[in-house]
């Protein structure tokens, strides 16, 4: 059983289309997260829930929209992509808000056109 | 904001030698230090952390050292096996605001056979 899921693996798509990325979590942690990794490795924060309620929003353009169903989900919206999104997102779930162990999912490489 | 800072960049080791990764962080608050290995197409997994009550931990061939007066921490690989290879992450938690990681920007590490 994988403990965080995100669908789909390889996204590629042209500038200017919408696209969502989803993420599922089965260890019952209490908050999530996302997470975008550059071409050089750089993991930079994009958001982060607890209890389905947003945490942290780090500086990310507004046409990204998380959402929160439920505290075992969080999905990523991303409105008119550009080519500098083009990156690795990573999901991420922990018991408790960065004091404990993070869970990844194995990443979304999204290409941009 | 909290800086990490990883060095080196790249480490290239013969199997069976040891590799050495310091990080180095600028927030004197900072109490949680974790390690992370991501292998080629994988998510981040943590394989050590450390809290700062404590100077020393190890597990089995991993180890973590941490000196808070000169905020540095490292991660020590013995007996490296090809299995080894993969970029490694250090994290310290940011005390101000909201509780979140610092990653450092990774270290690809190259065992060869």
């Amino acid at each position: 059983d994988t403990a965080v899921s995100q669908t789909p693996k390889y996204l590629v798509t042209q500038m200017g289309n919408d696209k969502s990325i989803k993420c599922e979590q089965n260890l019952g942690h209490d908050t999530m997260y996302w997470y975008k990794q550059d071409s050089k490795k750089f993991l930079k924060i994009m958001f982060s829930y607890n209890n389905k309620e947003l945490i942290i929003n780090e500086t990310v353009p507004n046409r990204f929209s998380p959402k929160s169903p439920d505290k075992a989900h969080l999905n990523l919206h991303i409105n008119s992509l550009e080519l500098g999104d083009s990156a690795v997102y990573f999901c991420a779930s922990s018991r408790l808000e960065f004091t404990g162990e993070l869970f990844f999912g194995e990443g979304s490489r999204l290409t941009v056109l | 904001g909290e800086n990490v800072e990883q060095h080196p960049s790249t480490l290239s080791v013969q199997e069976g030698d040891s590799a050495v990764i310091k990080c180095t962080y600028s927030d004197s608050a900072s109490n949680y230090f974790p390690w992370y290995k991501q292998e080629l197409g994988k998510g981040p997994q943590l394989i050590i952390d450390i809290r700062s009550n404590v100077g020393e931990k190890k597990d089995q061939r991993i180890a973590v050292t941490l000196n808070k007066t000169a905020k540095h921490f490292s991660l020590h690989i013995t007996e490296t096996q090809p299995e080894d290879s993969a970029v490694y992450f250090c994290a310290a938690s940011i005390s101000y605001g909201n509780n979140r990681l610092a990653f450092g920007k990774g270290n690809q590490v190259v065992v060869i056979p």
